[in-house]
């Protein structure tokens, strides 16, 4: 069993779509969660981080963790053709050594 | 120049030959790494270094080899590749080691092809 999973896509929605990213994990030690954005022939970004269990909000974009099922999304509102990129889960276990999830790879259509 | 910039971003390459990439990063960051990236396979860490010091090694094979002269340089040094090592090289850096989420700052990347 992979460390970190997430389903490669790609997932194609009409702009001003609500967009779910979702990922598993399998080590319930896992402490940082982490969503990066990756632009295509660019590297990945950092879009947001979270600790533990629980939400984040940044704009459009929400981070949830839910421990009990080692379960990761990152939701998109209103979401835009811009936004259009591979994101990639990643978590740590506070050993600075991070675990990357395959990416989706998600098409915003005018 | 900030960020973490990486030379060259594309790379063709024989079996044979010895070929370098390069990375530097000027956000003051005491941690550098190597990390593999192949279609629809999670980001392989190859080799982290802390304060040019090599911390990690990732089983990687021999026909690549890292330098880190100072916290702010690390190189891969390439030689008689595989077609398999074609990919996107990226090269980043972090705060390693003082307590909280390890946040990656990333390069744009070199993607090498193996001939």
């Amino acid at each position: 069993q992979k460390e970190v999973e997430q389903d490669p896509g790609p997932l194609s929605v009409p702009e001003g779509a609500i967009v779910s990213l979702n990922c598993t994990y399998s080590n319930s030690a896992f402490q940082y969660f982490m969503w990066y954005r990756q632009y295509s022939r660019k590297g990945p970004e950092l879009l947001m981080y979270t600790y533990s269990s629980g939400n984040k909000e940044d704009g459009r974009f929400t981070a949830q963790v839910d421990k009990s099922s080692k379960y990761i999304s990152l939701f998109i509102r209103d979401s835009q053709p811009s936004d259009s990129a591979t994101y990639l889960c990643a978590t740590e276990e506070n050993t600075d050594k991070l675990i990357f999830g395959t990416g989706t790879r998600l098409q915003v259509f005018p | 120049e900030t960020g973490v910039t990486q030379t060259p971003r594309h790379l063709v390459m024989g079996m044979t030959n010895k070929k370098s990439l390069k990375c530097e990063q000027h956000l003051g960051h005491n941690a550098m790494y190597w990390y593999k990236q192949s279609a629809k396979k999670p980001l392989e860490l190859m080799f982290v270094y802390n304060f040019k010091e090599q911390t990690e090694n990732n089983s990687v094979p021999s026909r690549f080899s890292p330098e880190c002269p100072n916290s702010s340089h690390l190189f891969l040094h390439l030689h008689t590749l595989q077609p398999e090592d074609s990919a996107l090289y990226l090269c980043a850096s972090s705060r390693e080691g003082y307590g909280g989420a390890n946040v990656l700052t990333f390069g744009a990347g070199s993607r090498l092809t193996v001939l």
